[in-house]
């Protein structure tokens, strides 16, 4: 059974628009949300994380919202540009004993910036 | 210029042979970990080790052993019991301390004939 969900397979967003990424969970131990970014044929690039402590982290372009009571998070990317053009992956971590276990991933979401 | 390398990119290897995917990182981490990607699909859970000498099996560790002899390294070996073994591998680490993200490798695309 999934543990993290992200149910749109692709989207696409015109140039300057705001892009949301959303991403559902399961698993109440998930303590650690990260977002990345991936290219085909690459390994995935961090973008930004929030702790289960917080309810929002920004940094530049991206911001990461999440609402622990309903297990959902989101990313927003204003403005969207060409570049941003990839998959995005959620994933969360359960922090066990103070050591990293290793991430779950969703499929990801391959987002497509339109000029 | 620190990072994380897996080598090779790309390999090929007949059915019912053992393969070994190299991954080293000049990080100075403690953790690392490996990772599978099928197409359409996310990242899935290999192994993972949080310190020298030890480590763990992940959502999918039939058919793959690793080792942790030395804190740059942790190769991934697919051995012929590994049913589907055609997939993308990633490697990935992090300090090992709570709540830091995971750097990742460039992957090794493996192909069994």
């Amino acid at each position: 059974d999934q543990q993290v969900k992200q149910n749109s397979p692709s989207l696409s967003v015109q140039e300057g628009r705001i892009s949301i990424l959303n991403c559902d969970y399961t698993n109440s131990m998930f303590d650690y949300f990260l977002w990345y970014k991936k290219y085909p044929a690459e390994g995935p690039t961090f973008l930004i994380s929030i702790s289960s402590i917080k309810d929002k982290n920004e940094d530049g372009r991206f911001t990461v919202f999440l609402n622990k009571s309903a297990k959902h998070l989101s990313l927003h990317i204003v403005p969207s540009q060409p570049g941003d053009s990839a998959v995005y992956f959620c994933a969360a971590s359960a922090h066990s004993g103070g050591g990293a276990d290793g991430l779950t991933f969703g499929k990801g979401t391959h987002l497509i910036i339109q000029p | 210029d620190g990072g994380i390398t897996q080598s090779p990119k790309y390999l090929f290897r007949k059915e019912g042979q053992n393969v070994t995917l190299s991954c080293e990182q000049n990080l100075n981490h403690d953790a690392m970990y490996w990772y599978r990607q099928d197409p359409g699909q996310g990242l899935r859970l290999i192994y993972y080790s949080q310190i020298v000498n030890d480590f763990q099996k992940g959502d999918i560790a039939e058919g793959y052993s690793v080792s942790r002899e030395k804190k740059e390294s942790f190769p991934l070996t697919v051995t012929s019991a590994q049913k589907n073994p055609t997939a993308f591998y990633l490697c990935a680490s992090t300090p090992g301390n709570t709540y830091n993200e995971q750097f990742f490798g460039p992957g090794t695309r493996l192909t069994v004939l």
